[in-house]
């Protein structure tokens, strides 16, 4: 019954290589989020997607690029990545009213080496 | 400027004892909403509590409640009765606006607590 669920738990690739993360959420909420966390445990938006507007940070790189096939699923797809591209991946979901309280999935690590 | 200050990069409590989490926030948006998140070692996010700039009470969640000091931009985590459970990285968070939007959460560097027996 995972509410916010991710694949692959962990993923170890080369520099240059392009690779996804999948993220699905059984909640019926109407927006997703992809943070990365880096190795000071430091946590940031990278975006945030309903169905009616994508927020992107923009501090994240073009090489990043999120894809919704519909509601419950925000995918994450890199390009040539790399080493600074290491940290961990969380998707995050949430009700699109109230509170706003986000739910995360249990994260992705990715190592690029 | 930082939006969320979270002072204490490191705790350790006695088991059983009260602990408080210092957050400080930084917004102009009357409208806004504080979170609290703990992640153990095992690495997932957990919502703890929320409070909004307009709630006229602290928030309150089993043995955790939010101390919210609006004019002194503060929201701080207390944990009742501490549990070696209670063990594990603790994040502020704030999203500005109403809620309903697609914003993203502004999260603060954590505070490491350490529950000793």
């Amino acid at each position: 019954d995972t509410a916010v669920s991710q694949t692959p738990k962990y993923l170890v690739t080369q520099m240059g290589n392009d690779k996804s993360i999948k993220c699905e959420q059984n909640l019926g909420h109407d927006t997703m989020y992809w943070y990365k966390q880096d190795s000071k445990k430091f946590l940031k938006i990278m975006f945030s997607y309903n169905n009616k507007e994508l927020i992107i940070n923009e501090t994240v790189p073009n090489r990043f690029s999120p894809k919704s096939p519909d509601k419950a699923h925000l995918n994450l797809h890199i390009n040539s990545l790399e080493l600074g591209d290491s940290a961990v991946y969380f998707c995050a979901s949430s009700r699109g009213q109230g509170a706003g309280e986000q739910y995360f999935g249990p994260g992705t690590r990715l190592t690029v080496t | 400027a930082q939006k969320i200050t979270q002072t204490q990069p490191g705790m350790f409590v006695q088991e059983k004892e009260a602990v408080t989490l210092d957050c400080t926030y930084d917004t102009s948006d009357p409208s806004y909403g504080l979170f609290w998140y703990k992640q153990p070692s095992s690495g997932e996010m957990i919502f703890l509590i929320y409070q909004g700039s307009y709630d006229q009470q602290n928030a309150t969640e089993g043995r955790y409640s939010l101390n919210f000091q609006k004019a002194r931009k503060s929201a701080n985590l207390v944990i009742s009765a501490s549990q070696l459970g209670d063990s594990a990285m603790y994040f502020c968070a704030m999203r500005e606006g109403e809620g309903g939007g697609a914003d993203g959460l502004t999260f603060g560097k954590g505070t490491h607590l350490i529950i000793q027996p």
